[in-house]
């Protein structure tokens, strides 16, 4: 199916555990980009994608690692698990620069550390 | 950095009636405000909006932004229980949208 998936949708972890958190497009979007959500802080950009290869970060990248080998696909990484990662997260994705068409976000993935 | 500020984070109201949510920012390098809605699940898209006093109109939903004062609303009319989410607003700078927390909207039949 076209679009955007995530998997997971449900995780629970042991903190100190690695996990990764999948995402795979199938528009070839230039632009990807991981999120997350917690309660009163809306939605804070973890680290974002311009092109296979190109990443940086974002407002919240300490404890996440990301890669992007594929244009379609960007796995993000917690390298050793905290509590505080427990958060939902959102992929999601944009044709061009400037998200003309708006971005396009995953179902998201509920990940709980415990 | 970059601040996007919400107002109500959240109301109740009767279907019927009509919403207007608010949308402040401050930022460095305006480009473009978004406001998503979202559901219990990912938040979908809404408007973007980057030209001042220009409204646009989905239905229900109009959007205007007022680059003079930096702020945006979204006005939602006949409000039904499907309007119930929360209401994104976002800056968009380069590639990075900011969100704001959001304003939760319970609409009762």
């Amino acid at each position: 199916d076209a679009g955007i998936t995530q998997s997971p949708r449900y995780k629970i972890t042991e903190t100190g555990r690695q996990v990764t958190l999948m995402c795979h497009q199938t528009w070839s979007h230039s632009y990807m980009f991981w999120y997350r959500q917690d309660l009163g802080h809306g939605l804070r950009l973890i680290y974002y994608s311009a092109a296979a290869d190109i990443t940086d970060k974002g407002e919240v990248p300490d404890g996440y690692v990301v890669s992007r080998s594929k244009t379609e696909n960007f796995p993000l990484t917690l390298e050793s698990a905290t509590r505080s990662q427990t958060s939902v997260y959102f992929c999601a994705s944009s044709e061009r620069y400037g998200g003309r068409d708006g971005y396009t976000f995953g179902s998201g993935t509920r990940l709980t550390v415990v | 950095e970059d601040k996007v500020v919400q107002s109500p984070l959240s109301l109740v109201v009767h279907e019927g009636d009509t919403v207007t949510l608010n949308c402040s920012y401050e930022v460095t390098n305006f480009r473009s405000l978004l406001w998503y809605k979202q559901e219990k699940k990912a938040p979908t898209f809404l408007f973007m909006l980057t030209s001042s006093g220009i409204e646009k109109k989905s239905g229900r939903l109009s959007s205007i932004l007022d680059k003079k004062e930096l702020f945006s609303i979204l006005n939602i009319t006949a409000t039904q229980t499907g309007d119930s989410a929360v209401y994104l607003c976002a800056h968009l700078n380069d590639y990075k949208l900011s969100f704001g927390a959001g304003t939760t909207v319970t609409v009762r039949a």
